[in-house]
């Protein structure tokens, strides 16, 4: 079956617009979570979701980052008025449910803010 | 604060050798300690997992060991590959929460 897919796999933007990223999980996995990846870095937990609501956003760094699951399964992390700090990769990954279950991360978005 | 510390930060050996990285863990209640690897520009792959009670679990050349009194968790590569190259995440989940702490991981250079 299909692993966890993000899209796009590149972005390019300029300082002070806005990005979608987009995360499609595991069919069946009602768990979905966000990290962000500096270089040389772990993954930086930012929210999870269980089924369609947010059910930890403490990891999300300030008010600019917003994420959606309105249907519990596709997410979408928005990111407003980018600065180049947020230049990272953004993990998604999905789990049967929250909790100790093993997570499976898809490719990642690398988002560069010029 | 639930941390989790890697050691070393890099490494580099040739092809054919062994090495073994180091997981050291302040997450408590434990739940169970995963060892990732992370081939440049992709998610992370679980390697192994590791409860509690166990203290020694091998996937193919990878062998992982829990000691749960002194925190501490290991991952030896036996007969390194090309391959191998990669970096390579510790994670710590604890009982009854939702969010597993992850290092910094180790980066591995194998050359031939």
């Amino acid at each position: 079956g299909a692993g966890v897919s993000q899209t796009p796999s590149n972005k390019v933007t300029e300082k002070g617009k806005y990005v979608e990223l987009r995360c499609d999980p595991i069919s069946g996995h009602t768990a979905l979570y966000w990290y962000r990846q500096s270089l040389g870095q772990g993954p930086e937990f930012l929210i999870y979701f269980q089924g369609t609501g947010a059910a930890d956003d403490s990891g999300l760094p300030n008010d600019r980052f917003f994420a959606v699951r309105p249907e519990g399964s596709v997410s979408t992390l928005k990111i407003q008025r980018t600065e180049r700090g947020d230049s990272a990769v953004y993990l998604c990954a999905s789990s049967l449910s929250a909790g100790e279950n093993e997570q499976f991360f898809g490719p990642g978005t690398r988002l560069t803010v010029l | 604060k639930n941390q989790v510390e890697q050691s070393p930060q890099s490494l580099i050996i040739l092809e054919g050798k062994n090495c073994t990285l180091q997981c050291n863990y302040t997450v408590s209640p434990f739940s169970n300690l995963r060892w990732y690897k992370q081939d440049t520009g992709r998610g992370p792959v679980s390697l192994t997992i590791m409860t509690f009670s166990e203290n020694t679990k091998s996937n193919g050349r990878y062998t992982a060991t829990l000691d749960a009194d002194t925190k501490q968790s290991s991952l030896h590569i036996t007969a390194s590959q090309l391959s191998d190259s990669a970096s390579y995440i510790c994670v710590v989940s604890g009982r009854g929460s939702y969010i597993p702490t992850f290092g910094r991981g180790t980066s591995l250079i194998v050359h031939p």
